[in-house]
């Protein structure tokens, strides 16, 4: 069992641009969340899906979207993309019970 | 407000002695805790967990206790390893409600040798 794998691993992007963050979630797991963790923080939540659909979402504005495919593998979306959305963007995923398995996350960094 | 928070962000502890982490909470209905390892450059890794109606459980090498009456919680590591090394958050994960898990900002812990 590979785990909770995301690509790429890291990333450099422009102010403006746009930019997808994939994540393949543990086997058998059908909920993937997304998180974003600025440098020295805890990591903040964006949103939840489950079932294909957009379940919970974070203090997040719409630039940031998202979807579950029906293999459960999700996609992360950042639409005009800021400086301050630098950071390290981790997926969790879970059986729909409480523990939640992390990825390694990507590394974005916006110039 | 949804917050977990941490006393201390940085702690460093002798290679061989104990740990303790400390956490404090601010809702008082939250319902279920977990304690993460996050090493440089990793995902966090999930070390323990403990549901509100638990004071104390243990671990290999951990013990996480819950004390509902100041909204604590703190982690203990045994035998402190330099393997231990990294930055520990405590979530919250507001079960039956929004499934969403709420970090703190993280301790970083040091080993001495």
């Amino acid at each position: 069992d590979a785990g909770v794998t995301q690509s790429p691993t890291h990333l450099i992007k422009t102010r403006g641009q746009q930019v997808t963050l994939r994540c393949s979630p543990k086997s058998g797991h059908d909920t993937v969340s997304w998180y974003q963790q600025a440098l020295g923080q805890g990591p903040q939540f964006i949103f939840q899906y489950y079932e294909e659909e957009e379940r919970q979402r974070g203090n997040f504005p719409d630039r940031f979207s998202g979807h579950q495919f029906p293999n459960y593998s999700s996609e992360l979306n950042v639409n005009a993309l800021l400086l301050g959305d630098s950071a390290l963007y981790l997926c969790a995923s879970s059986p729909g019970s409480l523990e939640a398995f992390f990825g390694q996350g990507t590394r974005l960094t916006v110039v | 407000g949804e917050s977990v928070g941490l006393h201390l962000p940085t702690l460093s502890v002798q290679e061989g002695d104990n740990s303790i982490i400390n956490c404090a909470y601010s809702n008082s209905a939250s319902d279920y805790f977990i304690w993460y390892k996050q090493e440089s450059g990793k995902g966090p890794q999930f070390i323990i967990d403990i549901r509100s109606n638990m004071d104390k459980r243990q671990g290999q090498r951990v013990t996480v206790l819950l004390n509902k009456t100041v909204k604590h919680l703190s982690l203990q590591i045994a035998a402190t390893q330099p393997g231990d090394s990294a930055v520990y958050f405590c979530a919250e994960n507001r079960v039956n409600r929004d499934d969403k898990i709420i970090f703190g900002k993280g301790t970083r812990l040091h080993i001495l040798p």
